[in-house]
Order: C-alpha cells, then sequence, then structure tokens
C-alpha cells in the first residue's frame, strides 16, 4: 500500500541552525501540507502546496520557514534559523483532492533544537 | 471560538465494550468535511474514518462509525468491540473548503485507555 514517507525520523539540531526536513507523498497525490505537534499538544497547520506553489499558510509559518518540491517526488520543509519553540514533530501529508477525501499522513520527523 | 472541540481528555473503556469520543465543531460553510485520526503512542497518525457534509448516512468503517448530527454541529466517534489496540489518542479534526488544499484543523484530542 502506498504511503507517504519521511526523513530523518529525529533530527537533533543548535539554535540558529539550519534544518531541512524531507517528504516523498504518495505519487498520484497533487496536495501537500506540513503540519507540526509540539509535545502533548494538537496537531497544528503550517502550510499547504499545490501546482508548485504555497495554497495556504498559517501564522506559525513566518519568514524562517519555506517549502519547495525540488523534484517530481521530494517536498522538503526548511527552517532556516531554528528556535527552541520550534522542537516539535513534523507531520507531512498528502492528498488526492484538495479537500474531500482524507490527507495521509507521513510517520513523522521529530526536531530537537538544542 | 474554537472550531473543533473535544471535551473529553481521557477516557477508559473496557475491552470488547463501545466507547463515543464526543466532536463538535464549529463553521458557517456548507461544505465541509469531518474525519478522525488515531495516533498510537509511536506517533503516527492513522486516518479513521471521514464524512462529508452532504452525506445523509452516518460514515463507518468497519469497527468504527461516526455519530453525524448535522444541526447539533456533532460528529462523535463510536469504537464497537475495543481492543487494547485501541489505546491511543483520538483526534477529531474538520476540513472546510477553501478552493485549493484546504488544510485540516484539530482538535485537542481524547486519550483512550482499554482496559481488561
Amino acid at each position: 500500500e502506498p504511503e507517504v514517507t519521511q526523513t530523518p525520523s529525529h533530527q537533533v539540531t543548535q539554535m540558529g541552525q539550519e534544518v531541512i526536513l524531507r517528504c516523498v507523498p504518495i505519487s498520484n497525490h497533487l496536495y501537500f501540507y506540513w503540519y507540526r505537534q509540539i509535545l502533548g499538544q494538537k496537531v497544528e497547520f503550517l502550510v499547504s502546496f499545490y501546482n508548485n506553489e504555497i495554497s495556504e499558510k498559517s501564522e506559525i509559518f513566518d519568514d524562517q520557514f519555506s517549502v519547495e518540491r525540488p523534484d517530481g517526488s521530494n517536498f522538503t520543509l526548511k527552517i532556516r534559523s531554528t528556535k527552541l519553540e520550534d522542537s516539535a514533530m513534523y507531520f507531512c501529508a498528502s492528498s488526492v483532492t484538495g479537500w474531500e477525501n482524507e490527507q495521509f499522513f507521513g510517520p513523522g520527523t521529530r526536531l530537537t533544537v538544542l | 471560538a474554537q472550531k473543533i472541540t473535544q471535551t473529553q481528555p481521557g477516557m477508559f473503556v473496557q475491552e470488547k465494550e463501545a466507547v463515543t469520543l464526543d466532536c463538535t465543531y464549529d463553521t458557517s460553510d456548507q461544505s465541509y468535511g469531518l474525519f478522525w485520526y488515531k495516533q498510537p503512542s509511536s506517533g503516527e497518525m492513522i486516518f479513521l474514518i471521514y464524512q462529508g457534509s452532504y452525506d445523509e448516512q452516518n460514515a463507518t468503517e468497519g469497527r468504527y462509525s461516526l455519530n453525524f448530527q448535522k444541526a447539533r454541529k456533532s460528529a462523535n466517534l463510536v469504537i464497537s468491540a475495543s481492543q487494547l489496540g485501541d489505546s491511543a489518542m483520538y483526534f477529531c479534526a474538520m476540513r472546510e473548503y477553501a478552493g485549493t488544499a484546504s488544510k485540516l484543523t484539530f482538535g485537542t484530542g481524547t486519550r483512550l485507555q482499554v482496559t481488561l
């Protein structure tokens, strides 16, 4: 069964460093998303992406964040200069359609900023 | 106002019993979808069930059913014949029609513990 994959599973970085979180969505999906979940809290939307551009972004997704689909398969989230409060689980998701169907989530990348 | 409200931070249920996890939502849109996801202790998000706002029948997927009461804006998840493996965090989420790539808005979750 096709699935969303994410690498790495766990990333530890120093405050101020850049990180790139990688995702491979399901191959026939056209809509891509990043969410984050701070430990013990609810899942929060960061950004959605369709047709090679951002569809929507949340207040969390400030200038330190960027997304890219560098080729036909990868979808990346870059945090330019990490802060302690960026420590969270980051989930990538993809869906076939823009709103009717479920979003399939990857296993997540746990980011720890020291 | 919260878009998705889950008022039960924790629930216990005995194995083989049924349990209902509550979810209420707030939207002024006519077109929306309601979803339930399961998050086990390993952390992944597993899709369980979906209900569209225009669906007249309650959604069912195996042991999961969604009790959709549109006038009350509630979308409760019913798990029948609970199993030990059902112990997890359960999130209700809503997707409002927003043109393209509509985001999911999640509730705060309910932690379900299934006991022997």
